[in-house]
């Protein structure tokens, strides 16, 4: 089982919005370490989607969003796209174990 | 544009070691700490440790400590992971990632090493 805690899948129709959720702890998330986001399409490596909870790389479309509240994140996707059929992946630091964990991992599927 | 490339896959036997290589170009090799990440068949992602090239310092997820060594080589801009006593739970696909962006984003990461354990 994952430090971070991520729902096994989520599913929407095209142009409608999405959540994931990613609940860690008090060592983690809840400590105010950052979280960080990662898409992963079938085969290929992760992509940086998300860095320090809200900030997007260039390149990563506005639609893609990321917030915190207390010791959970949550990636928001608006205007789903089938393109958007993927792995997603939230990584943070936890201050226990003295390095970076992520999350089980999100499988996304476009209706 | 910043490319890491790693070496190719690799088939092992239970009990031997596997090293692999990371080649980093496009950037300032010194400047990023390179860290690696495996993904085991149909699993998440697995953070294994992190080295900083410019001064060879290391961090490992305590799951590895004793069994993992990374070292980098600065004049041909390459990073090295080494995996001790192999089972078949370390058949994964091993990514190199640098660390860009902040601390602890992996902001590019090579395409995947598939090591696979069995006799």
């Amino acid at each position: 089982q994952s430090v971070l805690t991520q729902p096994p899948s989520v599913s929407g129709a095209p142009g409608q919005r999405v959540t994931i959720s990613c609940t860690g702890s008090s060592s983690n998330i809840g400590a105010d370490y950052d979280v960080h986001w990662y898409q992963q399409l079938p085969g290929t490596a992760p992509k940086l989607l998300i860095y320090d909870n809200n900030n997007r790389p260039s390149g990563v479309p506005d639609r893609f969003s990321g917030s915190n509240s207390g010791t959970s994140a949550s990636l928001a996707i608006t205007g789903l796209q089938a393109e958007d059929e993927a792995d997603y992946y939230c990584q943070s630091y936890d201050s226990s174990l003295g390095g970076s964990v992520f999350g089980g991992g999100t499988k996304l599927t476009v209706l | 544009q910043v490319q890491l490339v790693q070496s190719g896959a690799e088939v092992k036997k239970p009990g031997a070691s596997v090293k692999v290589s990371c080649k980093a170009s496009g950037y300032n090799f010194d400047a990023y700490s390179i860290h690696w990440v495996r993904q085991a068949p149909g699993q998440g992602l697995e953070w294994m440790g992190g080295i900083e090239p410019s001064s060879g310092a290391t961090e490992f997820a305590l799951k590895f400590q004793g069994r993992l060594t990374m070292t980098r080589d600065t004049s041909i801009t390459t990073a090295y992971m080494e995996v001790t006593r192999l089972t078949s739970d370390d058949t994964a696909v091993y990514y190199c990632a640098r660390e860009g962006g902040g601390d602890d984003v992996f902001d590019n990461w090579g395409q995947g090493t598939l090591v696979t354990v069995s006799s």
